[in-house]
């Protein structure tokens, strides 16, 4: 069974930092791209970030560009996304997410973490 | 980037009549090369991850029931719910991955009239 399972979340100072995980487990990792996506509370959902198979392609949303950081290592089938100079508006739930290439679709998503930016 | 918007924000609809949402790309989404629509559909209940329901703008994911319908192509798109379950009630969102940044529709949220 496919399971997708997000954590690293909490409350963060604004300006300050954290580092979300996804651990992968029920499928092939290192054959699939990989995304994350979020929702701040009581608004709809946001692309955040994506990585190719091998880590070496990244792909940002404009509000998150030269802040976060998408990795992944293949080995313990587990994304990453390193968040610094976090601000009250990145305070959302997170999810890595994935699909099937033969969809363009994300059919496998995680459960989500929430990432809260307060003083 | 493709700007995706959805109609109507929030709509009611009695149990067993039919919910359509609309979902509108600033751009086409249609990749000529292989003639497919990169539109897929999620449904989004409080407390879960999104789920897929359409991909390719009208195919039926493996599970979903086949109340869910999707149409269109280019820039203008349909989800049909034929007849509305109680289970239904949700939020919906249109995704394209035609091109980088991937945007969603900003939501509709469907409720029992």
């Amino acid at each position: 069974e496919v399971h997708l399972v997000e954590s690293g979340g909490g409350l963060v100072q604004p300006g300050g930092s954290l580092r979300l995980s996804c651990a992968a487990s029920g499928f092939t990792f290192s054959s699939y791209w990989m995304h994350w996506v979020r929702q701040a509370p009581g608004k709809g959902l946001m692309w955040v970030s994506r990585l190719n198979t091998d880590g070496s392609d990244t792909m940002y949303a404009d509000s998150v560009k030269g802040r976060f950081t998408i990795s992944r290592d293949n080995a313990k089938n587990t994304v990453y996304l390193q968040m610094n100079s976090l601000r009250v508006e990145d305070t959302a739930v997170y999810y890595c997410a994935t699909g099937d290439v033969g969809k363009r679709a994300f059919d496998m998503w995680g459960q989500g973490t929430m990432v809260t930016v307060s003083s | 980037d493709i700007v995706m918007t959805q109609s109507p924000d929030s709509l009611a609809v009695s149990l067993g009549e039919r919910a359509t949402i609309n979902c509108k790309s600033s751009q086409s989404v249609l990749y000529r090369s292989n003639n497919k629509n990169y539109l897929s559909w999620y449904q989004k209940k409080p407390g879960q991850p999104p789920k897929v329901l359409i991909y390719w703008a009208s195919t039926r994911e493996s599970g979903v029931p086949d109340r869910f319908s999707g149409s269109g192509s280019g820039t203008d798109f349909t989800l049909t719910i034929s007849s509305l379950q109680a289970e239904d009630v949700a939020v919906y969102y249109c995704l394209q991955h035609y091109s980088l940044p991937l945007t969603f529709g900003g939501g509709t949220k469907v409720e029992i009239k």
